[in-house]
């Protein structure tokens, strides 16, 4: 079985400061991760993702992600804080390619001026 | 690339009818489509994975009688939401993968069901 927590529902942040968005997996075998972002009323996209090899995954809109196996997390981060970056997170784990998602509950993450 | 599509976006119909959603994917062939529905402020829970040409895998608790589910080309599902019922309003979301080994899920923008 595999699962996914993210820490936070809701996160704010000023414009311009630092987003860090919290994801724990637990997963049987060696898992594959995701971060999506959804914008109201619209489709989940894709932001990044980690299969294997280098940990620290660098995706779209300027976040990356780093893989800790140690720790079982995969933390969604972006130095500066745009307006535009205001939307809901998930974060989801996979067995591997071919394999179904399974999303975490999501972060709503807003952005203050 | 990568691109999926979902007809109607909203659709507002009444208890008892029902109603069907078009899932394509656009510029490349899916082998495999998934269904999933979200309520407010909530994740998406998978309802049920389909494969070009075979009948489709529910999930645990998913009527499989009342979520028709067709996958017949490459580029095409459809969730079929029959004798709908007020519960059954949510936002519904397909997504598709190119390969049966591929990783990754393109997903569509979604279709919100209102059934009054």
């Amino acid at each position: 079985a595999q699962s996914v927590t993210q820490l936070g529902s809701h996160v704010s942040v000023s414009e311009g400061a630092l987003v860090l968005l919290r994801c724990n997996y637990s997963s049987s075998v060696p898992p594959y991760l995701f971060w999506y972002v959804q914008y109201p009323n619209q489709g989940l996209q894709l932001l990044l993702k980690y299969t294997t090899g280098a940990t620290l995954v660098k995706g779209i809109n300027g976040f990356e992600a780093e893989f800790k196996k140690s720790e079982t997390s995969f933390h969604l981060t972006k130095p500066s804080a745009h307006m535009s970056d205001a939307a809901e997170y998930f974060c989801a784990v996979s067995r591997g390619g071919g394999n179904k998602l399974t999303f975490g509950t999501g972060t709503q993450l807003k952005v203050e001026l | 690339g990568a691109v999926v599509s979902q007809h109607p976006s909203w659709v507002i119909c009444k208890s008892g009818t029902s109603v069907k959603i078009e899932c394509r994917s656009l510029d490349f062939q899916a082998t495999t489509m998934f269904w999933y529905r979200q309520f407010p402020k909530q994740s998406l829970m998978l309802m049920a994975t389909s494969n070009e040409g075979s009948k489709a895998t529910y999930e645990q608790g998913v009527e499989k009688d009342k979520f028709l589910i067709n996958h017949a080309s490459l580029t095409l599902s459809t969730l079929t939401v029959t004798s709908a019922h007020p519960e059954d309003s949510s936002f519904y979301i397909c997504s598709a993968r190119a390969g049966s080994k591929q990783e990754t899920q393109y997903f569509g923008p979604g279709t919100r069901l209102l059934v009054l």
